[in-house]
């Protein structure tokens, strides 16, 4: 149980191009998804916190314009990262908890591999 | 803010042996969740151990245990029976309020057979 699918898992576009990467909980609801960048050998940071029928939180130092997250439905999480450039090659992540209570882990998808030319 | 504290960059283990992995974190909080997550080459993060601060008996999954010392914010993941299978990156996290993780640096785990 509580799988988290994650869709892209590798993506190649021009500079300039808008990407979208979609996170989806396959068999639970997700009230609550995280995005979360990380960097060849080096930990997550957190982006922003999703949540469902909301505005997501965004992290200091992290450009709402730039990457636009939506949570429209219970399963459903989206960033779309616009008007990418070089630097934003990376690997994102997504996570979701199943459930409200406080303590429940995350679970995370594949990751999408984010390659800007 | 929470900090975590990976101090070991890498460590090796020869298989079938035991190996401990440390952790040491920083919270103002006096409810919050730890965690390990492993993230083999393929980078999925995987749930390795969970374990609330309230409760003092460790935690237990098959070969992986944690020593958990609230009074010194120390969390170390001990892997008994080292499989081939656990090479990876090891990440230590604290739950803070808000339910967001705070992940330290990572340790890398090499099994030689």
């Amino acid at each position: 149980g509580a799988v988290v699918s994650q869709h892209p898992s590798w993506v190649i576009c021009k500079s300039g191009t808008s990407v979208k990467i979609e996170c989806r909980s396959l068999d639970f609801q997700a009230t609550t998804m995280f995005w979360y960048r990380q960097f060849p050998k080096q930990s997550l940071m957190l982006m922003a916190t999703s949540n469902e029928g909301s505005k997501a939180t965004y992290e200091q130092g992290v450009e709402k314009d730039k990457f636009l997250i939506n949570h429209a439905s219970l399963t459903l999480s989206t960033l779309t990262v616009t008007s990418a450039h070089p630097e934003d090659s990376s690997f994102y992540i997504c996570s979701a908890r199943a459930g409200t209570a406080r303590g429940q882990p995350q679970h995370f998808g594949d990751g999408t591999r984010l390659s800007i030319l | 803010a929470q900090t975590v504290t990976q101090s070991q960059p890498e460590m090796s283990v020869q298989e079938a042996e035991t190996v401990t992995l440390s952790c040491t974190y920083d919270t103002s909080e006096s409810d919050y969740y730890l965690f390990w997550y492993k993230q083999p080459p393929s980078r999925q993060m995987i749930l390795v151990i969970r374990q609330e601060a309230y409760k003092q008996q460790n935690a237990t999954e098959n070969r992986f245990s944690v020593n958990f010392q609230k009074a010194a914010k120390s969390f170390s993941l001990k892997i008994s029976d080292s499989q081939l299978g656990d090479a990876a990156m090891y990440f230590c996290a604290v739950m803070e309020y808000g339910n967001k993780l705070v992940f330290g640096a990572g340790t890398i785990l090499r099994v030689k057979s």
